[in-house]
């Protein structure tokens, strides 16, 4: 079946220094979406991209899909506290009758910040 | 706006126990879903609804069942709770696949 898988797993960086989380699909994706998840808090939506190549910025947040659309990354200049938490990236996937019904998940990437 | 409430928020069983875990949402959503979040497993797919009246399984449904009687409302039902479905589980809806996914605040549950 399909899988995502997003590394590294974690990532401790000190107050300041960029981040950058990486996710690869076994398949080619329609569009691929982010969310982060802060420590006891549940998953919120960040962004969805669609274009073969897109780069998307939000703030200190930049976001590409890959040529292929099989990878994505996120991006984090100069982090802050307030970036801490897990960064998931996710995929429709297919479970009954061939259309794309719910997102596939990678395991999260847990951005620890260091003051 | 409450947006996607799951009930309760906490919840200790005993193994073999039963319970009924509510999540309700007032977005009109017609796609609704149950994952599941176990450290280091990301999250997982339990079962999702496409519409009222419909279910279907995703990647971990052993052990789950679930009902969408009402198109605000999607149930997941443990019938004989054990240790290995200790997690903690999320519910959240969408108006069609592919489209942001809005999540519930997560129900902690422990099976003893």
């Amino acid at each position: 079946g399909q899988q995502v898988m997003q590394i590294p797993q974690y990532q401790h960086v000190q107050e300041g220094e960029d981040f950058t989380t990486y996710c690869n699909s076994s398949t080619t994706l329609s569009n691929i979406q982010w969310y982060k998840q802060r420590p006891g808090g549940h998953p919120v939506f960040l962004i969805q991209l669609v274009k073969s190549g897109e780069v998307k910025k939000q703030k200190r947040l930049t976001f590409q899909f890959g040529e292929a659309k099989k990878n994505s990354s996120l991006h984090i200049t100069a982090t802050q506290t307030t970036d801490v938490g897990t960064y998931f990236c996710a995929g429709p996937s297919v479970y009954s009758g061939g259309g794309a019904d719910g997102l596939t998940f990678g395991k999260g990437t847990h951005l620890i910040i260091q003051p | 706006n409450a947006g996607v409430t799951q009930t309760p928020k906490f919840r200790v069983l005993k193994t073999g126990q039963s319970m009924t875990l509510l999540c309700a949402q007032d977005m009109n959503h017609e796609y609704m879903y149950w994952y599941r979040q176990d450290p280091g497993m990301g999250l997982r797919l339990i079962h999702y609804s496409v519409g009222e009246g419909t279910t279907a399984k995703g990647e971990v449904p052993d052990g789950y069942n679930v009902s969408r009687l009402k198109k605000q409302n999607f149930l997941l039902g443990l019938e004989s709770a054990a240790p290995s479905q200790t997690s903690v589980y999320f519910c959240a809806s969408s108006p069609r696949p592919g489209r942001e996914a809005f999540f519930g605040q997560g129900t902690r549950l422990t099976v003893v």
